[in-house]
């Protein structure tokens, strides 16, 4: 029971612009959402989060919002740097915090 | 301030040898938890460990797995007579605060892979 999907394996977007990651749940007692960043070899490293008590969040070039209705959340990078190349990671917390299989995106210069 | 240590960062084992994965929290956490990553797939949650308690083991398989933080030493996670399947990545993480609630993030490990032959 894949209770937070993402569902797009992988995401190429040119240097400069806009990267949008979706994620969507199924459980509606989630009550806080999480984004890691992965490098090849490495942990998990935290990158934004928020709150079910609002749609947005933003954290310098970060900027993650949550529609509840829709039980969607989306991570939007601007601009899209090289270093942003990674695989991200939605996360729920309800009990215990459950991620999704992860996109891995990549800028092109 | 040194992150969460993990050791071994590979490690290769025979089927039916005993794989034991080490975790070191970072310097005043007191909780830690382990996931497990399989190829193609996001992290899955295996069991959430205090000082000396076994809080939450939800995600551990029913046998062969078992973890343990004791009150001197890294967190282990052990897995017995090893098999194909069990090839994956093991993270660890560990956090300050009390489990999965509030604004408590957690911090990860570089991960242990185990390859079973």
């Amino acid at each position: 029971d894949q209770q937070v999907k993402q569902n797009s394996p992988s995401l190429s977007v040119q240097e400069g612009r806009i990267s949008i990651l979706n994620c969507d749940y199924t459980n509606s007692m989630f009550d806080y959402f999480l984004w890691y960043k992965k490098y090849p070899a490495e942990g998990p490293t935290f990158l934004i989060s928020i709150s079910s008590i609002k749609d947005k969040n933003e954290d310098g070039r970060f900027t993650v919002f949550l529609n509840k209705s829709a039980k969607h959340l989306s991570l939007h990078i601007v601009p899209s740097q090289p270093g942003d190349s990674a695989v991200y990671f939605c996360a729920a917390r309800a009990q215990k915090l459950v991620f999704g299989q992860g996109t891995r995106l990549t800028i092109n210069p | 301030n040194a992150g969460v240590m993990q050791n071994p960062r590979h490690l290769v084992r025979r089927r039916g040898q005993e794989a034991r994965l080490r975790c070191s929290p970072m310097k005043g956490h007191s909780h830690v938890y382990w996931y497990r990553q399989l190829p193609e797939e996001g992290l899955k949650f295996m069991v959430y460990l205090q000082k000396e308690n076994i809080i939450d083991e939800s995600g551990m398989p029913k046998e062969r797995f078992s973890a343990e933080f004791p009150k001197e030493g890294p967190s282990i996670l052990r897995i017995q007579q090893v098999v194909r399947g069990d090839s994956a990545a093991y993270f660890c993480a560990s956090s300050p605060g009390q489990g999965f609630s509030g604004a408590n993030v957690l911090t990860f490990g570089a991960g242990s892979r185990l390859t079973v032959l």
